[in-house]
Parts: C-alpha cells; sequence; structure tokens
C-alpha cells in the first residue's frame, strides 16, 4: 500500500528553535515529493526534491531527499511565529497520483 | 487512518463535455471538503469549500457555474466542470476535514481535447 507518513504530528516549540520535520514515504513508481505550507485552507508550495542528496534551500527553511532510506526531512532555523502553520509533505508517482501526509502541525510561540 | 478516495483518477474528455470528479471520505464524515486546482508551478490553488448541505463557498476568480459542486452526503463531494475547455485541463485534488486535520485524495488529471 502506498503511503506517505509525516512526523511528529504536533509541534509546540519557541521562537528562534530550529525544528526538523519527518516525512516517509513507500509510493511505487515514485516521482518527487513535494512539502507544502498550510496556513488556512490553501497549501502553498515549499519545496520539490527528486535528486537524492540535494539541499534545497529557501531563507530560514531548508530540505532534503534520501531516496535509498526513502525520506525528507524540512528543516526551519530560527522559527517565527509567522511559522505556524500545518507542513504537509506529498509524493507523487509517476502516474500523477498524489500521496499526501497528513501533516505536521507546528506552532511557534513567542 | 482516515482514507479520502477520488475517482477517477485521469479522464480525458471532448471540449464541450461535462465530467464529474467524486470525492469521498471512506472512513469518517466530513461535512467540509476542499477543491483544489494543481498549477504547474506545483502550487495549489483553493477553487472552493463544499459544506455538506450548504452551497459551497467559491474562492474569487472561481467560476461557479462551470465548476459545480455538490456535497449531498457526509462522505461524498462532487466536483463537475461543465462544458469544458482545453484551458480547464489540470489536476484536480480534494481533500476532507476531519477535526483539525485534512486528508487528500489522489487527485484526478483532467485533460480536455
Amino acid at each position: 500500500e502506498d503511503k506517505v507518513v509525516q512526523s511528529p504530528l504536533s509541534l509546540v516549540v519557541h521562537e528562534g528553535d530550529t525544528v526538523t520535520l519527518n516525512c516517509s514515504y513507500e509510493v511505487t513508481n515514485f516521482r518527487s515529493l513535494l512539502w507544502y505550507k498550510q496556513e488556512k485552507k490553501a497549501p502553498t508550495f515549499l519545496f520539490m526534491l527528486t535528486s537524492s542528496g540535494i539541499e534545497k534551500k529557501s531563507g530560514r527553511l531548508s530540505s532534503i531527499l534520501d531516496k535509498k532510506e526513502l525520506f525528507s526531512i524540512l528543516n526551519i532555523t530560527a522559527t517565527q511565529t509567522g511559522d505556524s502553520a500545518i507542513y504537509l509533505c506529498a509524493a507523487p508517482n509517476t502516474g500523477n497520483q498524489f500521496y499526501f501526509g497528513t501533516g505536521t502541525s507546528l506552532t511557534v510561540i513567542p | 487512518g482516515a482514507v479520502v478516495s477520488q475517482h477517477p483518477s485521469r479522464v480525458i474528455c471532448k471540449s464541450g463535455t461535462s465530467v464529474k470528479i467524486e470525492c469521498r471520505s471512506l472512513d469518517f464524515q466530513a461535512t467540509t471538503m476542499f477543491w483544489y486546482r494543481q498549477f504547474p508551478k506545483q502550487s495549489l490553488m483553493l477553487m472552493a469549500t463544499s459544506n455538506e448541505g450548504s452551497k459551497a463557498t467559491y474562492e474569487q476568480g472561481v467560476e461557479k457555474d462551470k465548476f459545480l459542486i455538490n456535497h449531498a452526503s457526509l462522505t461524498l463531494s462532487t466536483l463537475t466542470v461543465t462544458s469544458a475547455h482545453p484551458e480547464d485541463s489540470s489536476f484536480y485534488i480534494c481533500s476532507a476535514k476531519k477535526g483539525p486535520e485534512a486528508f487528500f485524495g489522489q487527485g484526478t488529471r483532467l485533460t480536455v481535447v
């Protein structure tokens, strides 16, 4: 059964902390791994990862994929209250079927 | 866990015809479901919020007469693309709300020829 599992389910940190969010996947004919930030209803795209070991970076956010161990991590450094959101990862296969994780709910306390 | 099933996974239709996409929550009841459209840069655009037993709430710029949404039961929402045109070709994804979490369907690739 194809699936994507995220951990932890929820996380509460203080401003300035660094967090690491995990996403493991078991997807036949895996194509890529996507990270989204969902603040209200519509997830916004963060990263798309297709190759192992190549870190993608955007400001305080970075992500990397390990296709051997079938997981990805999303790091957020120096967290701010505006980082509070649900972070989703998704793994589409080559047939463009999407498998979403249930998300990690991040709360950043001032 | 919670499972959301979206059907069909892909569909090809002729220009001018209508296509119905179903989104079912298999093991929970969902009073609220969301319909998204995915654009080439991988962003998901919220099209509408579907509420069981009432009219859907459409986002600005989404034609409600073109994208008909029906949420007739607590486990099923449908999106009908009416009089489809090639520019409607896209990837459509639904999600169903269960408590504070949203569970996503696998998406439907629509190609209008």
